[in-house]
């Protein structure tokens, strides 16, 4: 099965963009994934899917700020205009739900 | 608006049961995979399990195979997991989910705590 690795941190500062990578395992590259953002005390929320192709499908409601692209076993998440309210942990999932990567605390500074 | 509302959690000794349930609404139900994923305190997610449109397929993380059972009732649009010989370790917020190719809509979680 797939694994997905995550920085377990990242930081970047108010109005700047900041780029957050999912990368996964050997013999898995062209798998799709998805990301989910998940703020302080609520439950996640499904931000867009992920192709190999670095296509994307985003989820209802989620601003044109957030974008997602790829290179080879490679899947980032950009989020531009940091807005203070993007602070929180991100993680991308893959293989019908059954994998998570370990999430990306993100700080906004 | 699709809408997922969890409920059923609580307070349990280890080696008890727990029925969560989640009621689904805003779509239907009867045409996707669902999912039950969880959250320990301070740690990431860990998918649980998923279920078929119909039910006739079910699959477990392995550390809840033979101990957790989900199901699901589409003539009420709703989710089930029960949950027997729990241990410690099953401590977590559960969040029922909706998928597609991927999970695309989470309910807000219900919490159970095993704790003797």
């Amino acid at each position: 099965q797939p694994v997905l690795t995550q920085s377990s941190s990242a930081s970047a500062s108010l109005g700047s963009s900041v780029k957050l990578t999912c990368t996964l395992s050997s013999g898995h590259s062209s798998y799709i994934i998805a990301w989910h953002q998940q703020q302080p005390g609520k439950a996640p929320r499904y931000l867009m899917k992920v192709e190999g192709s670095g296509s994307c499908n985003k989820g209802s409601g989620v601003p044109d700020r957030f974008s997602g692209s790829a290179s080879g076993a490679d899947r980032y998440l950009t989020i531009s205009n940091l807005q203070s309210d993007d602070e929180a942990d991100y993680y991308c999932e893959t293989w019908d739900s059954r994998v998570f990567g370990g999430g990306t605390k993100l700080t906004v500074l | 608006e699709v809408q997922l509302v969890e409920s059923g959690g609580g307070l349990v000794q280890p080696g008890g049961s727990l029925r969560l349930s989640c009621a689904a609404s805003g779509f239907t139900f009867s045409s996707y995979w669902m999912s039950w994923v969880r959250q320990a305190p301070g740690k990431g997610l860990e998918w649980v399990a998923n279920i078929k449109q119909d039910g006739s397929e079910t699959y477990y993380v392995d550390s809840v195979k033979g101990r957790f059972t989900i199901s699901r009732d589409n003539a009420k649009n709703s989710l089930y997991l029960q949950m027997n010989s729990l241990r410690d370790e099953d401590t977590a917020v559960y969040y029922c989910a909706m998928r597609i190719t991927m999970i695309e809509w989470w309910g807000q979680g219900t919490l159970v705590t095993v704790s003797s």
